[in-house]
């Protein structure tokens, strides 16, 4: 199955600097990257997704990167605010083939911004 | 504007006891999923549904059961909770595969 393994575990930034997370996935049959934006006490909430047909995404400060090749991906966000202040997941989606559907997803990243 | 609801938020209850967990959608959407999430180990898929009358089991499905009635609801059983079932549960559900994955606000079960 789908394996994803998802750095830094924690990333710590001042407020305006950039962050970004990386994500590795194993199985080449994947195809579609979303990453999820978790705040204390909710689910996790779509912030952007990739398909394996492009090579990079944008949505005002967030941008999302994927190398095929190398089956990484990664979430970049610019000029970060305090609300960028989360918990921040990466996924991949496995194919089916009989096997479990849904999404593997990355343990997390809790990141924090500096005043 | 179309939602998915989980309830309890939080629960408490006893090892041997059965446990239901509530999920509700009104997308209407016919693909709907059960997770836990735990420290260490991010989110983990129970079981899941295609849709009415179909369910599947995810990668740690044991002590868990699911049926699917209806579109909207995708209820979750623990049939005797044991303490390793501590834990915050989220449900999702998507249009179809490769779709955006909805979330609820999970539910927090202690067992103790």
């Amino acid at each position: 199955g789908e394996n994803v393994e998802q750095h830094p575990s924690t990333l710590s930034v001042q407020e305006g600097d950039s962050a970004v997370i990386k994500c590795t996935y194993s199985d080449s049959a994947s195809n579609y990257f979303p990453w999820y934006k978790q705040e204390l006490g909710k689910g996790p909430q779509l912030i952007i997704d990739i398909r394996s047909n492009v090579g990079e995404k944008k949505d005002q400060r967030i941008a999302v990167t994927l190398n095929k090749t190398a089956k990484h991906f990664s979430l970049h966000i610019t000029e970060t605010q305090p609300e960028d202040s989360a918990v921040y997941f990466c996924a991949a989606s496995r194919r089916s083939g009989g096997g479990a559907d849904g999404l593997t997803f990355g343990k997390g990243t809790h990141l924090i911004i500096q005043p | 504007d179309a939602e998915i609801t989980q309830s309890p938020r939080h629960k408490i209850t006893e090892t041997g006891r059965q446990v239901t967990l509530a999920c509700h959608q009104t997308w209407n959407h016919n693909n709907m999923f059960w997770y836990r999430q735990d420290l260490g180990h991010g989110l983990r898929l129970i079981h899941y549904s295609y849709g009415v009358q179909d369910t599947n089991k995810g990668e740690v499905s044991d002590g868990y059961s699911v049926s699917r009635s209806n579109t909207e609801d995708l209820p979750l059983t623990l049939e005797s909770a044991a303490s390793s079932q501590t834990s915050v549960y989220f449900c999702a559900s998507r249009a179809g595969r490769g779709s955006p994955l909805h979330f609820g606000n999970g539910t927090r079960l202690t067992v103790t």
